[in-house]
């Protein structure tokens, strides 16, 4: 079953601008992931937040995490043309990953 | 990093026919793998647990006849998909977990379209 819901379903953005997507989850994880796939192909890991932490950097990403309010936000910035792809979010339930609707983000050069 | 290589990108195959997946994990033992399943501009919905050495778990809903999972060694794990019928198109996506319990490694194959005719 699909546990995240993502918002905007999706984003298109103009090079350089920031980028900003949603996460909202219904139980409790052990952490919450971000994925980027690109039309057509598999799944590559961009990005994990534990439970108990509540910001996390890796170069033009930034991870918020408020699990009292179950949701995460993923911020691009200074976005690029390579950065289009869809974003997916999925959190860690222990026994398997559950991801969310995703957000499909156009950067316009 | 480690790699997860899936086989075949693309299948193009008649109704009634079965084909077979394989994910391996190259450079590492895979003890678990899933299988996904993904719909056009939809997310990745899970279909089965295969841990190596003993039965698949699978997502309810997912006839387990239709989907038949082996994994055999800690390097491979095989999707068949029996008797494929149109609604069978879909993008399958196996990932392999390094660990034995962490979900934090997950490593994901590239992804078979397969297309049903």
């Amino acid at each position: 079953s699909q546990q995240g819901e993502e918002d905007p379903q999706a984003l298109s953005i103009q090079e350089g601008e920031n980028a900003t997507m949603n996460c909202s989850y219904k139980t409790s994880i052990n952490n919450l992931q971000w994925y980027r796939q690109n039309s057509g192909r598999g799944l590559v890991h961009l990005i994990l937040i534990r439970s108990n932490e509540r910001e996390k950097h890796s170069g033009r990403l930034r991870v918020t995490l408020d699990t009292s309010k179950k949701s995460s936000s993923l911020l691009i910035t200074a976005s690029r043309a390579a950065d289009t792809a869809s974003y997916f979010c999925a959190t860690d339930e222990l026994v398997k990953l559950s991801f969310g609707a995703g957000t499909t983000v156009t950067v316009r050069a | 990093g480690a790699v997860v290589s899936q086989h075949p990108s693309r299948v193009i195959c008649k109704s009634g026919t079965s084909v077979k997946i394989e994910c391996r994990s190259l450079d590492f033992q895979a003890t678990t793998m899933f299988w996904y399943r993904q719909f056009p501009k939809q997310s990745l919905m899970l279909m089965a647990t295969s841990n190596e050495g003993s039965k698949a778990t699978y997502e309810q809903g997912v006839e387990k006849d239709k989907f038949l999972i082996n994994h055999a060694s800690l390097t491979l794990s095989t999707l068949t998909v029996t008797s494929a019928h149109p609604e069978d198109s879909s993008f399958y996506i196996c990932s392999a977990r390094a660990g034995r319990e962490s979900n934090e490694k997950l490593f994901f194959g590239s992804g078979t379209q397969l297309s049903v005719l």
